[in-house]
């Protein structure tokens, strides 16, 4: 069964502050990989997705994830957080040929100004 | 486009009452995922559904709700009796099959329904 872990679960950093959250999922095989973004009071929003080819991925709004498969991980980074990055981060992952998606138990980020 | 659609958008309930949710993924659309979300909790996967069948419900509590996707209509999520502990934020998702690929896409979730049980 595949499984998500996300390590932070509360991350407090300054504006212009540089911003990695990490992720593990557990399943060995091919797997889609994914980071959604919820601001608050909405629902979940693609920040960007891995499926396959390079393994450094470029999202919206600044954010890249890069997925290591030797460490089964799938990190999000972003060099500058702005007060608007203030969400939840949830990891998930798919597995290949399988439709189910596994969410981490997701990040919260607060930016302070 | 019109992306996932849920409502009612907050749901109201009477300890015993059942409650009824509803989801219609994005147009061509044929896989619909339920999710719950508690505080602190993250997002607990609850169910997938493909048209008329029950792909994965190993999240689904065994009493009190079932899931269904018709071949009309909306996904519907459904809790009868519902308790206090119920209360949360459920959330659908939907995907399907890139026109030119045939490759899947990402989950695309909609506003959730907020049910709160008193």
């Amino acid at each position: 069964a595949q499984s998500v872990s996300q390590h932070n679960h509360h991350v407090i950093l300054s504006e212009a502050a540089s911003l990695e959250l990490g992720c593990n999922y557990s399943y060995g095989g091919t797997v889609n990989l994914f980071w959604y973004v919820q601001y608050p009071g909405q629902h979940l929003q693609l920040l960007l997705k891995y499926f396959s080819g390079d393994p450094l991925v470029k999202g919206i709004k600044g954010f890249e994830a890069e997925f290591i498969k030797s460490k089964f991980s799938f990190n999000l980074r972003k060099p500058s957080v702005q007060w608007s990055d203030t969400a939840e981060y949830f990891c998930a992952v798919r597995s290949g040929g399988y439709q189910k998606v596994t969410f981490g138990i997701g990040t919260k980020l607060q930016v302070i100004p | 486009n019109a992306g996932v659609m849920q409502n009612p958008r907050h749901l109201v309930r009477r300890r015993g009452q059942e409650a009824r949710l509803r989801c219609s993924p994005m147009k061509g659309h044929s896989h619909v995922y339920w999710y719950r979300q508690l505080p602190e909790e993250g997002l607990k996967f609850m169910v997938y559904l493909q048209k008329e069948n029950i792909i994965d419900e190993s999240g689904m509590p065994k009493e009190r709700f079932s899931a269904e996707f018709p071949k009309e209509g909306p996904s519907i999520l459904r809790i009868q009796q519902v308790v206090r502990g119920d209360s949360a934020a459920y959330f659908c998702a939907s995907s399907g099959l890139h026109i030119t690929t045939f490759s899947n896409t990402e989950a695309f979730f909609g506003q959730g329904t907020r049910l709160t049980v008193v």
